[in-house]
């Protein structure tokens, strides 16, 4: 069964990068059938679509949040990554990672990590 | 940028029809899916392609789409089926991908 788990530090300060981590576990991140993303959730509000990436490291981004945010991928190790750079308390959110078919349309989520909270404070 | 809109909230009691609506301008040529997300946990798809319904899902979710507005019905409502439910799709591009603004959905 499929299993994916968000890590990274809880706690980042304004104007620095946010690294999160995304482990996946009974599957292989180099399927060629799926891409793999990121979501987020304000505090009380609804779901982002951050960005997303296919195993070869082609990868899409939310435009409202391109010139921030950098996606990669190791397959070594099964792992894709998110930075978000010069974070504000308006990225505290929790940060969910997924997996997305590739139907070469919607990449709709079908698989999903717990989260993790991010909380961006000095 | 595209927009999907969804009713703030939605209350029913025990065994009666909830409906969930989300509109959007792109929906006559683009399928809606459909999230649950109960409190404190991450989204659970049970609505695909408009219609369809993940395995695992209970055959009371279901999903319809006419025009602009798809819509989320679960038949006789039950209390574990209260939480949040977002609605997903693309816009007619297809390069913008967008959840709308989720729907409080109170069953008691």
């Amino acid at each position: 069964q499929l299993h994916l788990q968000e890590s990274g530090p809880g706690l980042v300060k304004p104007s620095e990068t946010l690294s999160l981590t995304c482990t996946v576990s009974g599957g292989s991140i180099s399927s060629s059938s799926y891409y793999w993303g990121w979501i987020r959730q304000p505090p009380g509000k609804g779901l982002e679509w951050i960005g997303s990436i296919y195993y070869s490291g082609t990868t899409y981004y939310n435009p409202s949040l391109k010139s921030r945010v950098t996606i990669s991928v190791d397959t070594s190790k099964n792992q894709f990554s998110l930075n978000l750079s010069s974070v504000t308390a308006a990225d505290t959110a929790v940060y969910f990672c997924a997996r997305q078919p590739d139907d070469r349309a919607y990449y709709y989520m079908d698989v999903w990590g717990k989260g993790i909270t991010a909380t961006v404070s000095s | 940028s595209y927009e999907l809109t969804q009713p703030p909230s939605v209350s029913v009691s025990p065994g009666q029809t909830a409906r969930i609506t989300c509109s959007g301008d792109a929906l006559p040529k683009k399928y809606a899916y459909w999230y649950q997300q109960r409190s404190g946990q991450a989204p659970v798809l049970v609505i695909y392609e408009d219609t369809k319904r993940p395995s695992g899902i209970p055959e009371r979710f279901s999903g319809s789409s006419s025009g602009t507005l798809a819509t989320l019905t679960i038949s006789g409502a039950q209390v574990e089926d209260e939480a949040d439910y977002y609605c997903y799709s693309t816009d007619s591009s297809g390069h913008h991908r967008v959840f709308g603004g989720g729907t409080k959905l109170t069953v008691l």
